[in-house]
């Protein structure tokens, strides 16, 4: 079965630091697409990241990076110099190959950066 | 903006009522999906159809429904509504039937009461 766990429910952080979300997955297939999306308080998803299992490069886009670790089943994100605009509810997702973008949220984690 | 647009953005309803949800995909994105977004169940995929044709089932309701027209706007059909039903209903789309991003519009929050 397939299971992506988010064990931090809430972060609370101040402006300008750094911060880290977590998320581990389960899945016996060897190939499958790891997603992060953001969902502010309007309440639209917006895409942020996909990465497939055979990449395990580290990527960086701006402020955020992503730890992508097969080998403890993880895919990390990291927010660095927090601001504001972050506040939001972060999830992370998978599916596999062939699984037609039938994606297993986890249960996301509410960031708030406070100024 | 996703480009996907849903219609409408808020829906009041009573229970046992039935209501429909649209959803426009992005130009040129030939598949459209439905995720259910609740406070107990979190983001749940629905259904998922390519180029008209149904692709794939999740946790979707006897009592839902939906099409895909051949415009590729797909409708949601929710019938017998519940309170339980109370949710954020997104639509995404995306080009090809498998992995390519999706890209989720800003949802239909139905209330019923």
């Amino acid at each position: 079965a397939q299971k992506v766990t988010q064990a931090q429910t809430e972060i609370s952080v101040v402006e300008k630091e750094d911060v880290t979300l977590d998320c581990v997955y389960e899945t016996r297939d060897t190939t499958y697409y790891l997603f992060w999306y953001k969902q502010p308080p309007s309440g639209e998803l917006v895409f942020l990241i996909r990465r497939n299992s055979f990449d395990e490069q580290n990527e960086i886009s701006g402020r955020y990076s992503w730890n992508f670790q097969k080998s403890t089943s993880s895919f990390n994100f990291t927010i660095t110099a927090s601001q504001v605009v972050d506040s939001a509810v972060y999830f992370c997702a998978l599916t596999f190959s062939g699984g037609y973008n039938k994606l297993i949220f986890g249960a996301g984690t509410r960031l708030a950066v406070h100024p | 903006d996703s480009g996907v647009t849903q219609t409408p953005k808020h829906l009041i309803t009573a229970t046992g009522q039935r209501v429909t949800l649209r959803c426009s995909p992005r130009s040129g994105d030939l598949s459209v999906y439905w995720y259910q977004q609740s406070l107990d169940q979190g983001l749940q995929f629905l259904i998922h159809y390519y180029n008209g044709e149904e692709r794939a089932k999740g946790n979707i309701l006897e009592r839902f429904s939906a099409q895909q027209f051949p415009d590729l706007h797909s409708e949601l059909n929710l019938s017998s509504l519940e309170l339980g039903d109370s949710a954020l209903y997104f639509c995404a789309s995306s080009y090809g039937p498998g992995n390519s991003p999706l890209h989720f519009g800003n949802g239909t929050r139905l209330t019923v009461t």
